[in-house]
């Protein structure tokens, strides 16, 4: 398993700004994954980062809301930019299984994000 | 379009019972599911994978089955315990880029 950290944890913003969430990973990985979870529903995947090359983005989300890094792999940033408060949501990044198990996936501790 | 459903309401169970949630798909032809546990303020946590040849799957005290005719999974907690209390997530894979979709979710709540 891998262990994940995510920063920040939790914040709240104006309208109109960007935050950049970052996901730490203890050990490399080829396949990171950003999720968006609201409160009583199921996670929504973002999109996929995998090093080297773009992210590739699910349908509804776009890259200039949502520009994602990933300069390494053990590392990866989404940012949330000109938020409004239908951005209020969790942030999660997660990863894929090592070894055999590359079909599960561990997941960070999320960004609570609050946009007023 | 294709979708999956868990029960939207919470699951209440008297500890030391068996707690026995479900999962219903439409419209997929996973390859495997899973079924992970998650807490509040806290990322999902991968608990069973079962795949498609696979009936049933076993650990401890969770077993899960799989009914592709049914299109169907059954995540069963034996003597279920306080701790046993978060919300369940089913998961399958979307195509073979490892991407998951997920089900919302059963709150479980084992009362002592």
């Amino acid at each position: 398993s891998a262990v994940i950290s995510q920063k920040p944890s939790r914040d709240i913003c104006q309208r109109g700004t960007s935050l950049t969430i970052q996901c730490q990973v203890d050990s490399q990985v080829t396949m990171m994954f950003w999720y968006r979870q609201q409160p009583g529903q199921s996670l929504t995947l973002i999109a996929t980062a995998n090093q080297g090359s773009e992210a590739t983005y699910e349908s509804g989300f776009v890259i200039d809301k949502f520009p994602i890094s990933r300069p390494n792999l053990t590392f990866s940033t989404l940012t949330v930019s000109n938020m409004s408060p239908e951005d209020s949501s969790i942030y999660l990044c997660s990863v894929e299984g090592t070894g055999g198990s590359r079909e599960t996936q561990y997941f960070g501790p999320g960004t609570r994000l609050l946009v007023l | 379009s294709q979708k999956i459903e868990q029960n939207s309401e919470a699951l209440n169970i008297q500890e030391g019972k068996t707690a026995t949630l479900t999962c219903n798909y439409t419209n997929y032809s996973p390859a495997y599911l899973q079924w992970y546990r998650q807490d509040p303020g806290r990322g999902p946590v991968f608990l069973l994978l079962i795949r498609e040849n696979e009936k049933e799957k076993r650990k401890e005290r969770l077993k899960v089955t799989f009914d592709t005719t049914l299109k169907q999974s059954l995540f069963h907690i034996t003597a279920s315990q306080p701790a046993d209390s978060a919300t369940y997530l089913c998961a399958l894979d979307l195509d073979s880029n490892y991407q998951l979709i997920w089900g919302a979710g059963t709150k479980l709540i084992i009362k002592p």
